[in-house]
């Protein structure tokens, strides 16, 4: 059965970079038919799509976070990474890591797979 | 950016009832519409994708319904474990989005 847990600092100063890390355990990144995304969501907002990648390496982000963010292939099959430069207050959030399968016609689906999501806090 | 616009943001209902929310994009997404329940603490759920079809593993009373434009979830006979946050998700554009949630409350 495949799971992803977010790992990563709780914490991080404001103007720093944040980094977190999604593992898969169950299956791996080479699974055809799928998409690897990372969602936030602020306390007490809704859920914020801010990119995805597939195994090919091709990535695609939110351009409201203004070219802050990178999504990266680990070095083994099993991890993805999210980059976000310059974190703000405005960046304090529950990080979630997520596998979207395609459809028959190779589209983007649904995300049935979901890690338990991180609190990343950032202090001043 | 495709817009997802859902209605009400809230609403009340009692268990054994019916409701039902409309997710509306700001262009065309064909069928590219899912469906998402999220409990506080927790991970949202996708319940149903591509507009209509039913994750494996979801109650039959969630239904989904639409294409284009405008689509809706239903919930038949609510049971008390349906009460939470739901998200529509276009996947249409490379560029994914959500709509702002509806809360679903006893």
């Amino acid at each position: 059965q495949l799971q992803l847990q977010e790992s990563g600092p709780r914490m991080v100063t404001a103007s720093r970079t944040l980094t977190l890390t999604c593992t898969v355990s169950g299956g791996s990144l080479a699974s055809g038919g799928s998409y690897w995304g990372w969602i936030r969501q602020r306390p007490g907002k809704g859920l914020e799509w801010l990119g995805y990648i597939y195994f090919s390496g091709s990535a695609y982000y939110n351009p409201s976070l203004k070219n802050r963010l990178d999504i990266s292939l680990g070095t083994s099959e099993h991890q993805f990474s999210l980059t976000l430069e310059s974190v703000t207050a405005a960046d304090t959030a529950v990080y979630y890591c997520a596998r979207g399968f395609s459809d028959k016609e190779g589209y983007n689906s649904g995300c049935d797979v979901w890690g338990q999501g991180t609190l990343v806090s950032v202090s001043s | 950016d495709i817009q997802m616009t859902q209605s009400p943001s809230s609403l009340s209902e009692f268990v054994g009832g019916r409701v039902t929310i409309t997710c509306r994009s700001s262009q065309t997404i064909s069928h590219y519409l899912n469906w998402y329940q999220q409990k506080p603490g927790k991970a949202p759920k996708l319940l149903i994708y591509d507009a209509s079809t039913l994750q494996t593993g979801v109650p039959s009373r969630f239904s989904g319904r639409g294409s284009g434009t405008e689509f809706t979830l239903t919930i038949d006979n609510l049971q008390p474990e349906d009460f939470a946050t739901y998200y529509c998700q276009q996947t249409y554009t490379t560029l994914i989005t959500f709509g702002g949630g509806t809360r679903v409350d006893i």
